[in-house]
């Protein structure tokens, strides 16, 4: 198993500005993953983070937007750059230790 | 069409009410199936992987039919704990990566 924990749990933030989301995990992992949640929608993966290496981002998602840190295999953070009302979602970050897929708690952000 | 697809309901059942939720999945390279639930405000868990022979969890029972690829989740004697939103989850072979479904809203009333 695996515990994760995020920070902030929340924040209310002005267009323009940029977030950074800290992702910590109890235990080393290969992988960690950057979802994102919108209001009454699925996960959409963001991006893996891999320590080491640049992160792999999915189509639709760019560096200069979410830039991610992987510094090593226990930690990961996630920045949301130049914020629109668009970016107001629930961030999740995740692991994969075996079959099972863990989530942190999220990171609920409101872009005005 | 969307990878995984579920009906979003909301499913609004009284207590006891037994419960079907279907999940249907497009490509059929899909190797592994979850069920997941996400409680408002919270993160999604583990709520049981879904075999090719099917498997039962107490009052759930997962199905797996993969000529017409899709899963089923059946929650018997529903609790208002119960109240929930259910992820169908499915990944490639081959693929660390799953693929979400949007979720289906369950509430039990007493």
């Amino acid at each position: 198993s695996a515990v994760i924990s995020q920070k902030p749990s929340r924040d209310i933030c002005q267009r323009g500005t940029s977030l950074t989301i800290q992702c910590q995990v109890d235990s080393q992992v290969t992988m960690m993953f950057w979802y994102r949640q919108q209001p009454g929608q699925s996960l959409t993966l963001i991006a893996t983070a891999n320590q080491g290496s640049e992160a792999t981002y999915e189509s639709g998602f760019v560096i200069d937007k979410f830039p991610i840190s992987r510094p090593n295999l226990t930690f990961s953070t996630l920045t949301v750059s130049n914020m629109s009302p668009e970016d107001s979602s629930i961030y999740l970050c995740s692991v994969v230790p075996g079959n099972e897929q863990f989530f942190g708690p999220g990171t609920r952000l409101t872009v005005l | 069409r969307k990878e995984v697809e579920q009906d979003p309901g909301p499913f609004n059942v009284p207590e006891g009410a037994t419960v079907a939720f279907n999940c249907t999945y497009s490509n059929s390279a899909s190797q592994s199936f979850f069920w997941y639930r996400q409680d408002c405000r919270k993160e999604p868990k583990l709520l049981m992987s879904v075999y090719s022979s099917g498997n039962e969890d107490g009052r759930f029972t997962a199905q797996l039919n993969r000529a017409s690829q899709y899963i089923s989740l059946l929650i018997r004697d529903s609790k208002l704990s119960d109240s929930a939103t259910y992820l169908c989850v499915v990944n490639l072979r081959g693929s660390y990566i799953p693929t979400f479904g949007r979720g289906t809203s369950l509430i039990v009333h007493p």
